[in-house]
């Protein structure tokens, strides 16, 4: 049974545009948010992570949105660069405790 | 300092056999995480380690197993390989909890 989901198995964005990722979760004791980018051949990058006492977290170009009523989670990444294009995972935790959750990953390309 | 390395890299095997799998966390890092990569499934949980005791367990049938030694170093085992545990094996190392867990690269599991 997913909890996390990641409904846009793909995601296309010119070079200088917002790329925007989107993923639901449905277990409502997950109280910690993570995004993890993946590149072919090499395992998971930590990116951006955010608590459920928060609804915003922003990293430079990274910002993560957690809207916990809709039980949905956004990042968005401003200005993309094509250095960018890889897997995105969502994951989520509960008491960030020993386990991730994750979803199945979005594959973003950003072309030039 | 060096990230968490995964030996080996590549690993193809046949239906029945049994194949161990290895993680070296980063230095300092008492806990150790396993998950399974499928193009269907995404990333999935298998277990956790903390000290050599394993503290939290996915959902998968009792052919996975692992251990971590004295050294945080951990392996883990699958007996009676069936032809859908064809995976990336990742590994995950953290010094507690989720939120500072950093992965290696994987092992590229192939049964034929």
């Amino acid at each position: 049974d997913q909890q996390v989901k990641q409904n846009s198995p793909s995601l296309s964005v010119q070079e200088g545009r917002i790329s925007i990722l989107n993923c639901d979760y449905t277990n409502s004791m997950f109280d910690y948010f993570l995004w993890y980018k993946k590149y072919p051949a090499e395992g998971p990058t930590f990116l951006i992570s955010i608590s459920s006492i928060k609804d915003k977290n922003e990293d430079g170009r990274f910002t993560v949105f957690l809207n916990k009523s809709a039980k949905h989670l956004s990042l968005h990444i401003v200005p993309s660069q094509p250095g960018d294009s890889a897997v995105y995972f969502c994951a989520a935790s509960v008491d960030s405790g020993y386990a991730l959750n994750f979803g199945k990953g979005t594959s973003l390309l950003v072309t030039p | 300092k060096a990230g968490v390395t995964q030996t080996p890299r590549y690993l193809i095997k046949t239906r029945g056999q049994q194949v161990t799998l290895s993680c070296s966390p980063i230095s300092g890092h008492r806990s150790v995480s396993w998950y399974q990569q499928t193009p269907g499934q995404g990333l999935q949980f298998l277990f956790e380690y903390f000290s050599e005791t394993q503290r939290n367990k996915g959902n998968f049938p009792g052919r996975f197993s692992g251990r971590q030694f004295s050294n945080s170093r951990s392996e883990m085992n699958v007996s009676t390989l069936e032809l859908g545990d064809s995976a990336l094996y990742l590994c995950a190392s953290s010094l507690n909890r989720v939120n500072e867990q950093f992965f290696g690269p994987g092992t590229r599991l192939t049964v034929l």
